[in-house]
């Protein structure tokens, strides 16, 4: 079982739509991380929350503690959009590895012009 | 500007041979961290520095070694001990304590084994 799962694996979109990306999460966190993956394989990091809601631009990120469950949102989305997205927590209790972060497997975004 | 350089972006390397890649930073971040990462799954850690002159096993760390004796640098080599170590490995850093921080990674290196 992932600590952190993730929804749609894949999702394809027209240009312009309004897209969400869903996020759950089964451990105590301290934060949660949205991070995109650039097609050559680099990720950049796109928000770090805690509670309630960030935007940047057409992205907005929520995050819900008691339910555990935190969203992504593009709004009027562009072909540039298209990367994978994935989801990663910062545990508020470490693994007996000393892991802090797990991550989602990600969604992998296709906008259509 | 700052940010985190790995190199080299695509490897080869015949089975029995040690690789080495490369990952350095000049965002002045205490935490580096060395991630796997393999089609379907979640990003891995293999190993987790928070000081210089100390690092951590994470969670698949067998046939990779690390070291830190530069901030700046936290070089890993992929071993001919690792079993299956085809992939793209993932270097990236945070600053202050352990988990509080956001995370920055660098652009990623592929490994092939011919």
């Amino acid at each position: 079982k992932n600590e952190v799962e993730q929804s749609p694996q894949n999702l394809t979109a027209q240009e312009g739509e309004f897209i969400t990306i869903n996020c759950s999460y089964s451990v105590g966190i301290s934060a949660l991380h949205w991070l995109q993956q650039h097609p050559g394989g680099g990720i950049v990091s796109l928000f770090m929350l805690s509670s309630g809601k960030k935007k940047h631009g057409r992205l907005i990120a929520t995050i819900n503690i008691q339910e555990k469950h935190s969203s992504l949102h593009i709004t009027a989305s562009h072909p540039r959009d298209s990367a994978v997205y994935i989801c990663a927590v910062s545990m508020s209790v470490f693994s007996n590895t000393g892991n802090q972060f797990y991550f989602g497997t990600g969604t992998s975004l296709t906008v259509i012009p | 500007d700052g940010g985190i350089t790995q190199s080299p972006k695509y490897l080869f390397r015949k089975e029995g041979q040690n690789v080495t890649l490369s990952c350095e930073q000049n965002l002045n971040h205490d935490a580096m961290y060395w991630y796997r990462q393999d089609p379907g799954q979640g990003l891995r850690l293999i190993y987790y520095s928070q000081i210089v002159n100390d690092f951590q096993k994470g969670d698949i760390a067998e046939g990779y070694s690390v070291s830190r004796e530069k901030k700046e640098s936290f070089p890993l080599t992929v071993t001919s001990a690792q079993k299956n170590p085809t992939a793209f490995y993932l270097c990236a850093s945070s600053q202050g304590q352990l988990n509080t921080g956001e995370l920055f990674f660098g652009e990623g290196s592929r490994l092939t084994v011919l």
